[in-house]
């Protein structure tokens, strides 16, 4: 069975902070891992990393996947208030016609 | 956006009454996923579709059928509701069941 734990469960910060999320995996078949971000509603995609080492970057955001130690790191820097949400990490396996199993998110709030 | 819409959005009901929750896409996508989602536990599959008439169960489906008879719609029945089974419950479409999933913006459902 797919397995994905992220650290820390909370985490609060002030504006300007750079903050590490973590998502650590087990899984048969590897084939993606996703990063999701959900404030009062939905999830919205960040990133999908398929490839180790491979870092992607979005404004002040960026994620590395690691595939031989079985992690990512989601990285914010001079955080923003607006950047409170919840923080989910997925991993997608290929020999399981393409389901995301979800970690249990990081809450990160920050104050200004 | 993604055109994913759930009905109802709110939804109070008693213990062992029948529930629908319904999802409809205008993006003709082949993948379809209804996820619940509970404080402590993140988001967990319930059941998902990679086409009409072809569903399958995810890791919480106890308790829940699904059905598609059209490409744009997957309905979620909870055929006799109960306590447990309150949750915030989100749809999700992808295009080829690879990587990023589109979310709706949940259904809040009660049981009493």
């Amino acid at each position: 069975e797919d397995k994905v734990v992220q650290s820390p469960l909370s985490l609060v910060v002030h504006e300007g902070d750079t903050v590490t999320l973590n998502c650590s995996y087990e899984v048969t078949n590897f084939r993606s891992l996703l990063w999701y971000k959900q404030e009062k509603k939905a999830p919205t995609f960040l990133f999908m990393l398929t490839s180790s080492g491979i870092e992607k970057k979005s404004g002040r955001l960026s994620s590395i996947l690691d595939k031989k130690e079985l992690f990512s790191i989601l990285n914010i820097t001079a955080t923003q208030t607006g950047d409170s949400a919840v923080y989910l990490c997925a991993i997608q396996s290929g020999g399981s016609n393409y389901k995301l199993t979800f970690g249990k998110g990081t809450l990160l709030t920050v104050n200004p | 956006d993604a055109g994913i819409t759930q009905s109802p959005r709110h939804k109070v009901t008693e213990t062992g009454t029948p529930v629908t929750l319904r999802c409809h896409q205008t993006e003709n996508h082949r993948y379809m996923y209804w996820y619940r989602q509970d404080p402590g536990h993140g988001l967990r599959l319930i059941h998902y579709s990679y086409g009409v008439k072809d569903t399958d169960k995810g890791e919480v489906s106890d308790g829940y059928s699904v059905s598609r008879s059209k490409t744009e719609d997957f309905l979620l029945t909870l055929e006799s509701a109960t306590s447990s089974q309150t949750s915030v419950y989100f749809c999700a479409i992808s295009r080829e069941g690879l990587g990023e999933l589109f979310f709706g913006e949940g259904s809040r459902l009660t049981v009493l």
